[in-house]
């Protein structure tokens, strides 16, 4: 089965940073790499799909990128409702498996 | 407008049985492979089953396989998480997630429903 590891699992930043969130997938996965946001007792919002492409609605603040094994979320320009906590997860094979979650926190 | 909304779950005895269900509206609902994901307090997110639209093909995660049995009625617009022999590490808030197109991202998710296996 592939494993997920996110890192940083907690980051501080301020409005206006830059924040940059790695996933690293066990094996290869491909481009097949999603990556998803979710704020305390809300359901996940999926963010990018494809490794690089935006969702439907998602601010261009937003991007992703990576293939293989190593896959990359930035978030250019920090906003306060960007303050959540955000998943990885390979879509590339069965069982299906998500990273442990960044906590992205007001500094 | 997609919704997703669970139900059934609350407290169990280990070794007890549980069904969950997920009423779905705003799409086609036997067009899509649906999935339940769980979330065990302060943790992260596991996939735990997936059934095609037509109910033909399920998927399970190890650590549920031989225990929860996935499966949709599309008449209804429901899908369902039967779960047998429950033990305190299934303890979760359960979310139906519908897929988005034929890939594995899923673009819908419900709020969830919380079991809780103690004694």
């Amino acid at each position: 089965d592939i494993q997920m590891i996110q890192s940083p699992s907690s980051v501080s930043a301020s409005v206006g940073d830059r924040v940059t969130i790695t996933c690293r997938a066990s094996q290869g996965v491909g481009g097949w790499l999603a990556w998803y946001q979710q704020k305390p007792g809300k359901a996940p919002n999926l963010l990018i799909y494809a490794a690089s492409t935006l969702h439907t609605e998602v601010p261009s603040r937003f991007s992703g990128s990576g293939s293989g094994t190593d896959f990359t979320l930035t978030i250019s320009s920090l906003q306060p409702e960007d303050f959540a906590t955000y998943f990885c997860q390979q879509t590339n094979s069965l069982p299906l498996a998500f990273g442990q979650g960044t906590k992205v926190e007001i500094k | 407008e997609v919704q997703l909304v669970e139900s059934g779950g609350g407290l169990v005895q280990p070794g007890g049985s549980l069904r969950l269900s997920c009423a779905a509206s705003g799409f086609t609902f036997r067009s899509y492979t649906m999935n339940w994901v769980r979330q065990a307090p302060g943790k992260g997110l596991e996939w735990v089953s997936a059934i095609t639209g037509t109910g033909s093909g399920t998927y399970y995660a190890d650590s549920v396989k031989g225990r929860f049995t996935i499966s949709r009625d599309n008449s209804k617009n429901t899908l369902y998480l039967q779960m047998n022999g429950l033990r305190a590490e299934d303890t979760a808030v359960y979310a139906c997630a519908k897929v988005k197109g034929s890939g594995w991202n899923f673009d819908y998710w419900g709020q969830g429903t919380l079991v809780t296996v103690s004694s």
